[in-house]
C-alpha cells in the first residue's frame, strides 16, 4: 500500500519567486492538511482539504493558498517567497473523519535564498 | 485555543533504559492524540493513536495512556535501543467544526538512547 508521497523533495528558491509542492494522499484518503515545520516554530497547520473544499485554515498570510484535486491529490502555493519561508513542507492524509488518525509524507524541504 | 506541552525537552539515556515521555494538552474536547516519531530531516511516522473514549495503545516495546479529563498523555518505552533515537512528538485532534483536519502538535522530546 503506498503511502502519502510529496513532491519534489527539496527545492531552492530566490526571494520573490512562487512555489508550488505537491502532495498525492493514500488511496481512498480524502482529507489533506498542509503542515510548515521551522525550528523555532516547530509544526504549525496551514490549511486541510477535503473532496476538493478547504474546510480549515491556519494563521498564514494569503500567499500560502492551496487546492485539492478530484483525486484527491492537493497542491499548494507560497507567492512571493520570503527567506522565513524556508522549511520543511509536511502533508498529511486521512480518511474523512479525523478519528482515523494522520498518516504523513516525507515532506518537501524548501529553501529561500 | 488548544495548547500541547512536551516534557522534557531532552532526554539522554544508555541503552535498556525504560522511560516515560509526557505530554499535555489545554483543551478536553479532543477527537484523540496520536505519537509520532520524527527522524532527522524526516516526514513523521505515526507510533501510536489513542481514540478519546480509550485509555491506551500498545504496540510492541510502547504503550501511550490518555487521560483525557487532565489533558495528559503518557508515551511509556520498554528497554530502549539507539534505534529508539530519534524525536517524539504529541499530537492532538480537536473535536468540533473549526478543528478539522487540524493536529495540534507539542514541541517534542529530542532522545538518544547510547549504547
Amino acid at each position: 500500500k503506498a503511502g502519502v508521497t510529496q513532491t519534489p523533495r527539496y527545492l531552492i528558491k530566490t526571494r520573490g519567486q512562487q512555489v508550488t509542492l505537491s502532495c498525492s494522499p493514500i488511496s481512498g484518503h480524502r482529507s489533506v492538511s498542509w503542515y510548515q515545520q521551522t525550528p523555532g516554530q516547530g509544526l504549525q497547520f496551514l490549511f486541510e482539504y477535503f473532496s476538493e473544499t478547504q474546510r480549515n485554515k491556519g494563521n498564514f498570510p494569503g500567499r500560502f493558498s492551496g487546492r485539492q484535486f478530484s483525486n484527491s491529490r492537493s497542491e499548494m502555493n507560497v507567492s512571493t517567497l520570503e527567506l522565513g519561508d524556508s522549511a520543511l513542507y509536511l502533508c498529511a492524509s486521512s480518511r474523512s473523519k479525523s478519528a482515523y488518525g494522520y498518516t504523513f509524507g516525507s515532506g518537501t524541504r524548501l529553501t529561500v535564498v | 485555543k488548544q495548547e500541547v506541552t512536551q516534557i522534557p525537552a531532552a532526554l539522554s539515556v544508555p541503552e535498556g533504559e525504560n522511560l516515560v515521555l509526557n505530554c499535555s494538552f489545554t483543551d478536553s474536547a479532543i477527537y484523540n492524540l496520536q505519537w509520532f516519531r520524527q527522524d532527522p530531516g524526516k516526514g513523521l511516522t505515526s507510533l501510536l493513536l489513542i481514540q478519546s473514549s480509550q485509555r491506551e495503545q500498545t504496540s510492541g516495546r510502547l504503550n501511550a495512556s490518555l487521560d483525557k479529563s487532565s489533558g495528559r498523555s503518557t508515551l511509556y518505552i520498554a528497554a530502549s535501543q539507539p534505534g529508539d533515537s530519534a524525536t517524539y512528538l504529541c499530537a492532538v485532534s480537536g473535536a468540533g467544526g473549526t478543528s478539522y483536519g487540524k493536529l495540534t502538535f507539542g514541541q517534542g522530546t529530542i532522545l538518544t538512547v547510547h549504547p
